[in-house]
């Protein structure tokens, strides 16, 4: 089974530029989230689809944080502008569906500097 | 106070100690996981546990669900274990994960 593919795997972008990140989850998974993971804590979740719905975007800052995930397969995450403390990895994650018998299926991340 | 505690936060060992690695949590939970993330960045899950006790090789995880914790520990600890060890819950509910903040580990040879 493949797993849950991510691009770039590093990013470099100076403040005030735009950036997008792209998951691929594992073949028939119906849920995936985005986390953002800054140096030393835990991953911080931004958003969660169930297929093409968002389920949870309340810790997205929507001001300059977008994502979508149109087919309900792929999504992309988009942050314009950028700001320093932006500098993060971000991990995507998919799941069967979800529910308490669904273990979260990690990528290996984006990291992004903000400079 | 985060809901989801480590301890410790950082642990350096020699190649074939014994290690053990602590979480404890203030929520009603569904399940707990135990997740290694290496230096690359990417998470691999370890065990989800909801109760009693669960054994991978040289990993075992336990759980005490009146006692709101859990441990993960390593036998014959090798260099390749090195990584973090992250602790996180899942709300009974919504089945969000909260994550704890990671034990650093680095095992010498």
């Amino acid at each position: 089974e493949a797993g849950v593919a991510q691009s770039p795997r590093y990013k470099i972008i100076e403040k005030r530029q735009s950036v997008a990140f792209w998951c691929n989850p594992i073949s028939g998974h119906a849920t995936l989230y985005w986390y953002q993971q800054i140096l030393g804590q835990g991953p911080k979740l931004l958003i969660q689809f169930q297929n093409n719905g968002v389920v949870d975007d309340s810790q997205l800052p929507k001001d300059r944080f977008s994502a979508e995930r149109l087919k309900g397969v792929d999504s992309t995450l988009k942050i314009q502008p950028a700001k320093l403390e932006d500098s993060a990895v971000y991990l995507c994650a998919s799941s069967l569906d979800g529910g308490p018998g669904s273990p979260l299926h990690f990528g290996n991340g984006t990291r992004l500097t903000v400079t | 106070k985060n809901e989801v505690e480590q301890s410790p936060q950082n642990l350096t060992a020699q190649e074939g100690e014994f290690i053990t690695i602590n979480c404890s949590y203030s929520v009603g939970i569904s399940a707990l996981h135990w997740l290694q993330q290496h230096p690359g960045g990417g998470i691999v899950s370890l065990f989800m546990l909801s109760s009693g006790k669960k054994k991978h090789g040289r990993l075992i995880a336990t759980i005490n669900i009146q006692e709101k914790h859990s441990s993960l520990h390593i036998t014959a600890s090798h260099p390749r274990d090195s990584a973090v060890y992250i602790c996180a819950v899942t709300h009974p509910g919504t089945y969000k994960y909260i994550f704890g903040t990671g034990t650093r580990l680095k095992v010498l040879a």
